[in-house]
Protein backbone atom coordinates (compact mmCIF):
# COMPACT_ATOMS: atom_id res chain seq x y z
CA UNK A 1 0.00 0.00 0.00
CA UNK A 2 1.06 3.65 -0.59
CA UNK A 3 2.16 5.55 2.41
CA UNK A 4 1.09 8.67 3.13
CA UNK A 5 2.97 10.83 5.40
CA UNK A 6 2.01 14.33 6.93
CA UNK A 7 4.09 16.55 8.81
CA UNK A 8 3.92 18.11 11.00
CA UNK A 9 1.53 16.47 12.86
CA UNK A 10 0.36 19.36 15.44
CA UNK A 11 0.05 22.73 14.49
CA UNK A 12 -0.67 25.67 16.40
CA UNK A 13 -0.75 29.19 14.49
CA UNK A 14 -1.56 32.42 14.99
CA UNK A 15 -4.68 34.14 13.40
CA UNK A 16 -3.42 36.04 10.17
CA UNK A 17 -0.28 34.00 10.17
CA UNK A 18 0.58 31.65 7.53
CA UNK A 19 0.59 27.85 7.56
CA UNK A 20 1.73 25.13 5.80
CA UNK A 21 1.48 21.35 5.36
CA UNK A 22 3.83 18.68 4.19
CA UNK A 23 2.40 15.97 2.72
CA UNK A 24 4.35 12.84 0.91
CA UNK A 25 3.96 9.72 -1.09
CA UNK A 26 6.20 6.39 -0.51
CA UNK A 27 5.11 5.83 -4.29
CA UNK A 28 4.69 8.87 -7.10
CA UNK A 29 1.23 9.50 -7.63
CA UNK A 30 1.63 10.71 -11.46
CA UNK A 31 -1.36 8.43 -13.22
CA UNK A 32 -1.33 7.21 -16.69
CA UNK A 33 -3.77 9.54 -17.61
CA UNK A 34 -1.66 12.67 -16.92
CA UNK A 35 -3.53 13.46 -13.19
CA UNK A 36 -1.94 13.44 -10.02
CA UNK A 37 -4.63 12.43 -7.82
CA UNK A 38 -3.46 13.98 -4.42
CA UNK A 39 -6.61 15.81 -2.15
CA UNK A 40 -6.89 17.23 0.72
CA UNK A 41 -9.38 17.37 3.32
CA UNK A 42 -10.56 19.18 6.45
CA UNK A 43 -12.39 17.15 9.15
CA UNK A 44 -14.16 20.31 11.22
CA UNK A 45 -14.77 18.29 14.94
CA UNK A 46 -18.31 16.17 14.93
CA UNK A 47 -17.96 16.19 10.95
CA UNK A 48 -17.29 14.48 7.96
CA UNK A 49 -14.57 15.27 6.31
CA UNK A 50 -14.77 18.11 3.64
CA UNK A 51 -13.00 18.06 0.61
CA UNK A 52 -10.23 21.38 0.43
CA UNK A 53 -8.16 20.44 -2.61
CA UNK A 54 -8.41 18.06 -5.60
CA UNK A 55 -5.78 16.79 -8.11
CA UNK A 56 -3.07 18.54 -6.32
CA UNK A 57 -3.86 21.91 -6.38
CA UNK A 58 -7.72 22.38 -7.67
CA UNK A 59 -9.71 24.58 -5.17
CA UNK A 60 -13.26 23.47 -4.32
CA UNK A 61 -16.26 25.56 -4.64
CA UNK A 62 -16.49 27.81 -1.87
CA UNK A 63 -12.86 27.26 -0.71
CA UNK A 64 -11.29 30.42 0.32
CA UNK A 65 -8.47 31.31 -1.52
CA UNK A 66 -6.29 31.52 0.93
CA UNK A 67 -6.12 27.32 0.66
CA UNK A 68 -3.46 26.52 -1.94
CA UNK A 69 -1.74 23.04 -2.68
CA UNK A 70 1.45 22.51 -4.99
CA UNK A 71 3.83 19.52 -5.30
CA UNK A 72 3.91 16.95 -7.94
CA UNK A 73 5.75 13.19 -8.05
CA UNK A 74 5.80 12.56 -4.26
CA UNK A 75 5.99 15.45 -2.41
CA UNK A 76 2.99 17.65 -2.04
CA UNK A 77 2.34 21.13 0.23
CA UNK A 78 -1.09 22.39 1.78
CA UNK A 79 -0.92 26.02 2.44
CA UNK A 80 -2.97 28.44 4.25
CA UNK A 81 -1.48 32.01 3.72
CA UNK A 82 -3.42 33.75 6.47
CA UNK A 83 -5.16 31.25 9.01
CA UNK A 84 -8.70 32.17 10.06
CA UNK A 85 -10.47 30.76 13.28
CA UNK A 86 -12.83 28.87 11.17
CA UNK A 87 -9.48 27.04 9.46
CA UNK A 88 -9.04 24.60 13.04
CA UNK A 89 -9.69 21.36 12.06
CA UNK A 90 -7.64 18.28 11.60
CA UNK A 91 -6.13 18.57 7.56
CA UNK A 92 -5.92 15.24 5.66
CA UNK A 93 -4.10 14.57 2.25
CA UNK A 94 -5.45 11.10 0.52
CA UNK A 95 -3.93 9.61 -2.37
CA UNK A 96 -6.53 8.37 -5.40
CA UNK A 97 -3.73 7.01 -7.45
CA UNK A 98 -3.19 3.74 -6.41
CA UNK A 99 -5.84 1.24 -4.67
CA UNK A 100 -5.76 0.99 -2.09
CA UNK A 101 -6.73 4.46 -1.56
CA UNK A 102 -4.70 5.64 1.58
CA UNK A 103 -4.65 9.22 3.85
CA UNK A 104 -2.40 10.48 5.68
CA UNK A 105 -2.08 10.82 9.64
CA UNK A 106 -3.88 14.25 9.68
CA UNK A 107 -2.92 17.36 10.97
CA UNK A 108 -4.51 18.99 13.40
CA UNK A 109 -4.45 23.06 13.20
CA UNK A 110 -5.26 25.26 16.04
CA UNK A 111 -4.99 28.45 17.07
CA UNK A 112 -2.45 29.38 19.62
CA UNK B 1 -26.50 14.42 -5.53
CA UNK B 2 -24.14 11.87 -4.63
CA UNK B 3 -25.58 10.54 -0.98
CA UNK B 4 -24.83 7.56 1.09
CA UNK B 5 -26.18 7.08 4.75
CA UNK B 6 -24.72 4.12 7.06
CA UNK B 7 -27.03 2.12 9.61
CA UNK B 8 -26.46 -0.13 11.79
CA UNK B 9 -23.80 1.04 14.57
CA UNK B 10 -24.11 0.44 18.06
CA UNK B 11 -23.03 -1.16 21.45
CA UNK B 12 -21.66 -4.84 21.37
CA UNK B 13 -19.73 -6.60 23.61
CA UNK B 14 -15.93 -7.88 22.78
CA UNK B 15 -16.34 -11.50 20.39
CA UNK B 16 -19.84 -10.24 19.02
CA UNK B 17 -21.11 -9.04 15.73
CA UNK B 18 -22.69 -6.29 13.89
CA UNK B 19 -23.62 -5.50 10.79
CA UNK B 20 -23.84 -1.95 8.90
CA UNK B 21 -25.77 -1.22 6.01
CA UNK B 22 -25.45 1.73 3.61
CA UNK B 23 -27.85 3.20 1.12
CA UNK B 24 -26.43 5.35 -1.67
CA UNK B 25 -28.38 7.42 -3.77
CA UNK B 26 -27.93 10.02 -6.51
CA UNK B 27 -25.49 8.17 -8.56
CA UNK B 28 -25.24 4.87 -10.70
CA UNK B 29 -24.32 2.39 -7.28
CA UNK B 30 -23.43 -0.47 -9.44
CA UNK B 31 -20.61 1.95 -11.31
CA UNK B 32 -18.28 2.10 -8.09
CA UNK B 33 -15.79 0.89 -6.30
CA UNK B 34 -17.26 1.16 -2.23
CA UNK B 35 -15.82 1.03 0.63
CA UNK B 36 -15.72 1.34 4.51
CA UNK B 37 -13.34 3.73 6.33
CA UNK B 38 -13.70 4.28 9.78
CA UNK B 39 -12.09 6.50 12.35
CA UNK B 40 -11.10 5.37 16.07
CA UNK B 41 -11.84 7.85 18.54
CA UNK B 42 -9.71 11.20 18.81
CA UNK B 43 -7.27 9.38 15.90
CA UNK B 44 -7.30 9.37 12.04
CA UNK B 45 -9.18 8.15 9.48
CA UNK B 46 -8.57 4.20 7.94
CA UNK B 47 -9.71 2.43 5.45
CA UNK B 48 -11.44 -0.86 6.12
CA UNK B 49 -12.92 -2.81 3.63
CA UNK B 50 -13.27 -2.01 -0.55
CA UNK B 51 -15.26 -4.04 -2.66
CA UNK B 52 -15.11 -3.66 -6.53
CA UNK B 53 -18.35 -3.43 -9.16
CA UNK B 54 -18.40 -7.07 -10.33
CA UNK B 55 -17.89 -8.19 -6.11
CA UNK B 56 -14.72 -10.30 -7.44
CA UNK B 57 -12.82 -7.95 -5.90
CA UNK B 58 -12.50 -7.40 -2.24
CA UNK B 59 -9.46 -5.81 -0.18
CA UNK B 60 -9.64 -5.78 4.03
CA UNK B 61 -7.26 -3.96 6.54
CA UNK B 62 -5.23 -6.87 7.45
CA UNK B 63 -6.30 -6.45 11.10
CA UNK B 64 -9.84 -6.84 10.23
CA UNK B 65 -9.17 -9.91 7.66
CA UNK B 66 -10.81 -13.05 8.81
CA UNK B 67 -13.32 -11.01 11.26
CA UNK B 68 -14.90 -8.47 8.27
CA UNK B 69 -17.30 -9.41 5.60
CA UNK B 70 -17.66 -6.74 3.15
CA UNK B 71 -20.60 -7.30 0.27
CA UNK B 72 -22.96 -5.10 -1.76
CA UNK B 73 -26.58 -5.52 -3.01
CA UNK B 74 -26.34 -3.64 -6.91
CA UNK B 75 -30.60 -4.25 -6.89
CA UNK B 76 -30.65 -2.07 -3.50
CA UNK B 77 -27.96 0.42 -3.86
CA UNK B 78 -26.71 -1.03 -0.35
CA UNK B 79 -23.33 -1.88 0.97
CA UNK B 80 -22.60 -3.91 3.99
CA UNK B 81 -19.96 -4.92 6.50
CA UNK B 82 -20.47 -7.88 8.30
CA UNK B 83 -18.57 -7.56 11.62
CA UNK B 84 -17.74 -10.76 13.66
CA UNK B 85 -15.15 -11.37 16.57
CA UNK B 86 -15.67 -7.85 17.38
CA UNK B 87 -13.07 -6.64 19.80
CA UNK B 88 -12.22 -3.07 21.85
CA UNK B 89 -10.19 -1.62 19.08
CA UNK B 90 -12.55 -1.87 16.46
CA UNK B 91 -14.38 0.74 18.35
CA UNK B 92 -15.18 3.68 16.00
CA UNK B 93 -16.97 5.80 13.80
CA UNK B 94 -17.58 3.63 10.72
CA UNK B 95 -18.16 5.85 7.40
CA UNK B 96 -19.85 4.14 3.96
CA UNK B 97 -18.19 6.01 1.31
CA UNK B 98 -17.82 6.03 -2.64
CA UNK B 99 -14.00 6.74 -3.08
CA UNK B 100 -13.04 7.79 -6.83
CA UNK B 101 -9.72 9.15 -7.44
CA UNK B 102 -10.19 12.43 -6.88
CA UNK B 103 -12.71 12.68 -3.86
CA UNK B 104 -14.57 10.73 -1.22
CA UNK B 105 -18.41 11.01 -0.76
CA UNK B 106 -19.16 10.12 3.01
CA UNK B 107 -22.34 9.96 5.31
CA UNK B 108 -22.08 10.95 8.81
CA UNK B 109 -21.22 7.43 9.94
CA UNK B 110 -22.65 5.45 12.44
CA UNK B 111 -20.57 4.82 15.53
CA UNK B 112 -19.94 1.23 16.74
CA UNK B 113 -18.57 1.04 20.33
CA UNK B 114 -17.26 -2.13 21.55
CA UNK B 115 -17.44 -2.56 25.13
CA UNK B 116 -18.46 -4.83 28.28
Amino acid sequence: DVVMTQSPLSLPVTLGQPASISCRSSHSLAYSDGNTYLNWFLQRPGQSPRRLIYKVSNRDSGVPDRFSGSGSGTDFTLKISRVEAEDVGVYYCMQGTHWPRTFGQGTKVEIK
Amino acid sequence: EVQVVEFGGGLVQPGGSLRLSCEASGFTFSDYWMSWVRQAPGKGLEWVANIKQDVNEKTYVDSVKGRFTISRDDTKNSLYLQMNSLRVEDTAVYYCARVDPDNVYWGQGTLVTVSS
